[in-house]
């Protein structure tokens, strides 16, 4: 099975700064990454799929890049709903093998 | 609007069985693969299992392979998720997830069923 390794697993950040989260795949997946954004209590929200197209509603300050193995996703001005939980998924692995990452936690400095 | 609600979820003792419903409204049911997706208390997400739009291709984690059945009913837009042989390692919000347009990502979430399994 394809292991995604997500960093960091937690960061501090305040509203306004440029944040990088880092997906790294255990071998190619042909940009079938997917990220999610899980506030408490809630059920994850789809942000960009195909490694950097934006879901249809999602704000452009979120964007995605990538390739290969490593993947990574940038909220460019950070917002105070954007703290939250944010998880990758490859869905390159058929018939379907589908994996996560372990999440990164992002929390108000 | 696309709406998933799952059911089922419960207190259920190591080692019985308990069989989890998603019914699906707001889209062509028949037309996208449906997945379950679980989160342990306070852990990140796990891909359960998935099954395509007309039930010909279904997968599973190694960790339910051989215990838990994934089908659905296309008639009646609903999912569903026989667990058997249930295990305190599978207490967990589970998720009912459709599929993307474009791939085996997922563009929509019910709000989870709670299974707790103990003794």
């Amino acid at each position: 099975d394809i292991q995604m390794t997500q960093s960091p697993s937690s960061l501090s950040a305040s509203v306004g700064d440029r944040v990088t989260i880092t997906c790294r795949a255990s071998q190619g997946i042909s940009n079938s990454l997917a990220w999610y954004q899980q506030k408490p209590g809630k059920a994850p929200k789809l942000l960009l799929y195909a490694a950097s197209r934006l879901e249809s509603g999602v704000p452009s300050r979120f964007s995605g890049s990538g390739s290969g193995t490593d993947y990574t996703l940038t909220i460019s001005s950070l917002q105070p709903e954007d703290f939250a939980t944010y998880y990758c998924q490859q869905y390159y692995s058929t018939p379907q093998k589908l994996t996560f990452g372990g999440g990164t936690k992002v929390e108000i400095k | 609007e696309v709406q998933l609600v799952e059911s089922g979820g419960g207190l259920v003792q190591p080692g019985r069985s308990l069989r989890l419903s998603c019914a699906a409204s707001g889209f062509t049911f028949d037309d996208y693969a449906m997945h379950w997706v679980r989160q342990a208390p306070g852990k990140g997400l796990e891909w359960v299992s998935g099954i395509s739009w007309n039930s010909g291709s279904i997968g599973y984690a190694d960790s339910v392979k051989g215990r838990f059945t994934i089908s659905r009913d296309n008639a009646k837009n609903s999912l569903y998720l026989q667990m058997n042989s249930l295990r305190a390692e599978d207490t967990a919000l589970y998720y009912c997830a459709k599929e993307g347009i474009f791939g085996a990502y997922f563009d929509y979430w019910g709000q989870g069923t709670l299974v707790t399994v103990s003794s």
